[in-house]
Formats: structure tokens, sequence, C-alpha cells
């Protein structure tokens, strides 16, 4: 089955203790991106890659970092969690090849509460 | 936790109606609009896309209006169901390879049997 896989789907942590949140597509994938949503504020992209190795800034990128190592897995990294990067976390992936492409498979999430 | 459809719009039909959910977008060098279904839980779904060069595409059940002219995206459901209730979300972006997404804020849709 075709899927992105998230982990973990909730965390509890403190402010300034690093963690990271895995995610893993099945697909084959060039593209992965990871983006998070707020009430209020809609879907905002953190960041983004194109291929392994291949990683760049989305619209909301302070206080993260990912990696991609390979195709397969794209991890979000936040090395000292502040309350304000509570929220609501999506990996995304998407085929490239064609103009008309977009982000058609999204993990099931990842609820992240710093306090 | 908080919802995220938590403060957004929400339109409530009976089952069996048919839906109307509207989309302003903002960036006139968009080419490309994708429609998503986000349920309670659930990461986005894509259920629809459109290029500008077309102004209605019809799958199954849904179809998807755009009207260059006023940027105004809409998303028709026909005989909604219980199951179609939902957070519905448009976005937006030019064509091309690796261009990013801008993603409205959504609508939610309360479907009653």
């Amino acid at each position: 089955e075709a899927q992105v896989t998230q982990n973990p789907r909730y965390l509890i942590t403190v402010t300034g203790k690093k963690l990271t949140v895995t995610c893993s597509q099945n697909m084959n994938h060039e593209y992965m991106s990871w983006y998070r949503q707020d009430p209020g504020l809609g879907l905002r992209q953190i960041y983004y890659s194109m291929n392994v190795e291949v990683t760049d800034k989305g619209d909301v990128p302070e206080g993260y970092k990912v990696s991609r190592k390979e195709k397969r897995n794209f991890p979000l990294i936040l090395e000292s969690p502040s309350p304000n990067q509570t929220s609501l976390y999506f990996c995304a992936s998407r085929e490239q090849g064609n103009l008309m492409n977009t982000e058609a498979f999204f993990g099931q999430g990842t609820r992240l509460t710093v306090v | 936790g908080e919802s995220v459809g938590l403060h957004l719009p929400t339109l409530s039909v009976q089952e069996g109606d048919n839906s109307i959910i509207n989309c302003a977008y903002s960036n006139s060098a968009s080419d490309y609009f994708i429609w998503y279904k986000q349920e309670s839980g659930k990461g986005p779904q894509f259920i629809i896309d459109i290029r500008s060069n077309m102004d209605k595409r019809q799958g199954q059940r849904v179809t998807v209006l755009l009207n260059k002219t006023v940027k105004h995206l809409s998303l028709q459901i026909a005989a909604t169901q219980p199951g179609d209730s939902a957070v519905y979300f448009c976005a937006e972006k030019p064509l091309g390879r690796y261009s990013t997404l801008t993603f409205g804020k959504g609508t939610m849709l309360l479907v009653s049997p």
C-alpha cells in the first residue's frame, strides 16, 4: 500500500530538548516536504527536498532542520524546541516528472506539544 | 488538543443535497489548483485538480470550477453523504516541477443524515 508514515503520532516534550520526527515513504518519490498546521493559519511549508541531499527552506523554516540522506526518509529535527512550535505536523511526498504534480500523499500527522 | 477545524467557516448541509465550497486565491501567477479533504485526525487527501487553461473539471461526484477573472475556485459535491464531512481546502501553485503550494485556510463541511 502506498503510504507516507510519520512517527510519533503524538509527542509532548519540554522546551529545549532536541527531538526528531521521522517520515518515510514507500513510493520512490523524489519530492518530500514538511508542513505545520495551525488553527486559523492553514498548512504552511517548513522545508522541502527535491531529491537526496537536496533540501530547501519553505515559508516557516526557523527553528527546524531536515536531512535527506536516503530517498525514502525525510526526518524533521527540532534542535531546541520552543512552545511556539506546538503544532500539528505533516509530511508529504509527490512524484516528479510532469508539470501537474502536487502533494498527493500526506502522512497521518504528528501532534507536538512543547511545554 | 485543539482541532484544526476551529475558527473555520462552516457549511452545513443535509444528506443528499449538493454542496458548494468556495475558495478565493491570491496569486494571479498560479497555474494549477488543487482541492484537498481532511477528515478529523487524518492527513489531507487529494481530491481533484485543475489547470488554469481549463474552467471546469469533473471527477466522481465532484466538480471543480475555476474563474480566473475573479480568482475564484469552487468545489461542488453532488449528493453529499455523511462521509463527506471534513475540512476542505484549496491550494494553488505555479506550474513547474519544483514550485511550492500555497494552501487556503479551509471550510468545514458538516453533513447531517
